[in-house]
């Protein structure tokens, strides 16, 4: 079974503190995502990475940043964390090289909230 | 440009009873079609998906889908609902050479005893 996981289920910061989420996947997969999920706007891409050190910006990377060091493993960067990015996260990743034709794989999600 | 519209945002249905969830898609391309399910506090876990191989595509849990490029539509069936089908839904679409997954709002799938 393909397995990503997430480092927290749960997470509460501070506005203006710097925040990791880290997200790891056992299968190999060459794609990564993460992923912005809020009541009636489904899941929107935050950044993607299809390679380590490799990343493309999604549609909402502002106050945002990834890393991608090792193939299995892709962090997402809050670099000062504000109210408005109290949401839950979502990472995935999928086996294709290009294109998205394939099934994504997702972890559990990590919910964050900042006071 | 590429986008997907599920028409309703909360379905409720008895136990027993057919359910459908409604998605309609655009695509300049030829599309892969997914459908996702997420249960509370959990990640999404793939029920079904086309990539232009038969227009009918069975899932997981007696769920099925029909791929209509003439309706552009791709609506997600189940002759009987289950208690633990209470879900979110979520209907997707991507093209051919693209990285890019685009999401629908989700619909809320409730089912009543």
């Amino acid at each position: 079974d393909v397995k990503v996981t997430q480092s927290s289920r749960y997470l509460v910061k501070r506005t203006g503190e710097k925040v990791f989420l880290e997200c790891v996947q056992d299968m190999d997969h060459e794609n990564m995502f993460w992923y912005r999920q809020d009541p009636g706007l489904g899941l929107r891409l935050i950044y993607f990475s299809y390679d380590v050190k490799m990343k493309e910006k999604g549609d909402i990377p502002e106050g945002y940043s990834v890393s991608r060091e090792k193939k299995e493993r892709f962090s997402l960067i809050l670099e000062s964390a504000s109210t408005n990015q109290t949401s839950m996260y979502l990472c995935a990743s999928s086996p294709l090289p290009t294109g998205a034709r394939d099934e994504q794989f997702f972890g559990p999600g990590t919910r964050l909230t900042v006071l | 440009a590429q986008s997907v519209t599920q028409l309703d945002s909360h379905v409720s249905v008895s136990e027993g009873t057919p359910v459908l969830l409604r998605c309609n898609y655009s695509s300049s391309y030829s599309p892969s079609l997914f459908w996702y399910v997420q249960h509370p506090n959990k990640g999404l876990q793939l029920l079904l998906k086309y990539t232009s191989a038969a227009t009918l595509v069975k899932g997981i849990n007696g769920f099925e889908a029909e791929f209509k490029k003439s309706e552009t539509s791709f609506h997600l069936t189940k002759p009987s609902a289950h208690m633990s089908d209470a879900a979110e839904y979520f209907c997707v679409v991507s093209a051919s050479g693209t990285y890019k997954y685009i999401f629908g709002t989700g619909t809320r799938l409730k089912v009543l005893a």
